[in-house]
């Protein structure tokens, strides 16, 4: 079956540490992957796109790879501070649909001072 | 910068009611989509649409659920017949095109509880 499984459901980190986000799927062969951050009761915000030939895209703090082998991506948020806690989602195009996006669970990621 | 809207930002409604959400895409996007989220779970795409009418709908989209764009400016979804199941957080998105090169503006969503 089908399936996007973000590694754990809550990772705790010092600030000022890199947060290291895994995102694993199985039985999908996205174009691309996009990571969201999701704040309690709101809409996910765009993050980062990467596709299926590149390798890893970076964006200020963030940092993305794809790896199309292992069927994994990595998001990573290097100096962490406490304002990037949140839940951060990943999500891939369901390759058959163009406008079908398929989200993981989420991983909520605390920053402790 | 322009946002995707959503009214109301709550509704509670009785099982069996109809209940109609509503959003305003961004004003130069052409494509739409609806999302729940139920408490504690991922977020679900239910439904695109493009041109006035539905571009991919998933199974939970049933014959109780239809989408409109009545004026040149909202979007709406429609559950005719609401179920405890229903209660969800709503999320409205847009984009300009569709496809991989592309993301999607989410609205702030709207929580349905149906008792």
């Amino acid at each position: 079956s089908q399936k996007i499984e973000q590694n754990s459901e809550a990772l705790n980190i010092q600030e000022g540490k890199t947060a290291t986000l895994t995102c694993n799927y199985t039985n999908y062969s996205p174009a691309y992957l996009q990571w969201y951050r999701q704040d309690p009761g709101r809409g996910p915000v765009f993050l980062l796109l990467i596709r299926e030939n590149e390798k890893e895209k970076r964006k200020e703090r963030l940092k993305v790879t794809f790896d199309t082998t292992l069927k994994q991506s990595l998001f990573h948020i290097t100096a962490s501070q406490p304002a990037d806690s949140a839940t951060y989602l990943c999500a891939l195009d369901a390759y058959s649909s163009a406008s079908k996006i398929i989200f993981g669970s989420g991983t909520r990621l605390s920053i402790r001072p | 910068e322009p946002e995707v809207t959503q009214t109301p930002s709550h509704q509670v409604t009785q099982m069996g009611q109809e209940v109609i959400l509503r959003c305003v895409p961004i004003s130069n996007h052409l494509y739409f989509y609806w999302y729940r989220q139920i408490l504690g779970q991922k977020v679900e795409f239910l439904v695109s649409f493009y041109n006035n009418e539905i571009s991919e709908k998933s199974e939970i989209f049933d014959d109780q659920f239809s989408v409109e764009r009545p004026d040149g400016s909202n979007f709406t979804l429609k559950i005719r017949s609401t179920k405890l199941e229903d209660s969800a957080m709503y999320f409205c998105a847009s984009s300009k095109e569709t496809g991989v090169q592309e993301t999607q503006y989410f609205g702030p969503g709207t929580r349905l509880l149906v008792l």
